[in-house]
């Protein structure tokens, strides 16, 4: 099944700001947006926003999401150590009528 | 406290079938779906598919088609997915994940190992 495309991986300095994206299509992002999960290493997945910008509870200020057209992109300001983790996009397909996941960004904190 | 609590690691051979188990607390288990998702090691996720609460609406993923099963227990709150004909290639982490839009709960996770 295809996938939404995230870059492998994003390097930025302490304190600087991230930006990762993930790009779908029409039947994915562009229709329902994304969903940004953070993963530490050996640790369950954690939600960090949905429906494009929406943060459940205890998420911090520093992340926001948006969408323009069939891209998502999750950005993270004040870079901290604790951020340097995996980040996974996902959506519901409409079309493959499944969840469709991006392959991941490993966001180096330097 | 709001948790789902999966099954320990598995060990199984080429042909086998595996059930992982993920018990829900904390929250109205009636109200939500559940998926599975699987991570092979140094991968990324890859869903597998979904079980409404009532257990009338399954849905799998394609590459999944005929070699899994989802099922409920409501009486326990507790989910079940099974695969079966494992391959070295689904040596993996297995969650549950609850969602309301978007995959909000995880459980922790349970390593199935495939080997001969």
């Amino acid at each position: 099944q295809a996938g939404l495309t995230q870059p492998p991986s994003v390097s930025k300095g302490l304190r600087q700001t991230a930006t990762l994206t993930c790009t779908g299509n029409s039947n994915n992002v562009g229709n329902q947006g994304a969903a940004w999960v953070q993963q530490h290493q050996g640790h369950p997945p954690k939600l960090l926003s949905y429906r494009n910008n929406n943060r459940p509870s205890g998420i911090s200020e520093r992340l926001s999401a948006s969408r323009s057209g069939n891209t998502a992109s999750l950005t993270i300001s004040g870079l901290q150590p604790e951020d340097e983790a995996n980040y996974y996009c996902s959506a519901w397909d409409s079309s493959l009528s499944a969840w469709v996941f991006g392959g991941g960004t490993k966001l180096t904190v330097l | 406290q709001v948790q789902l609590v999966q099954s320990g690691a598995e060990v199984k051979k080429p042909g086998a079938s595996v059930k992982v188990s993920c018990k829900a607390s904390g929250y109205t288990f009636t109200d939500y779906y559940m998926h599975w998702v699987r991570q092979a090691p140094g991968q990324g996720l890859e869903w597998m598919g979904v079980i409404n609460p009532s257990g009338d609406i399954i849905t799998y993923a394609q590459n999944f088609q005929g070699r899994v099963t989802m099922t409920r227990d409501t009486s326990t709150s507790t989910v079940y997915m099974e695969l079966s004909s494992l391959k070295s290639e689904d040596t993996a982490v297995y969650y549950c994940t609850k969602e309301t839009g978007a995959f909000d709960l995880w459980g922790q996770g349970t390593m199935v190992t495939v080997s001969s």
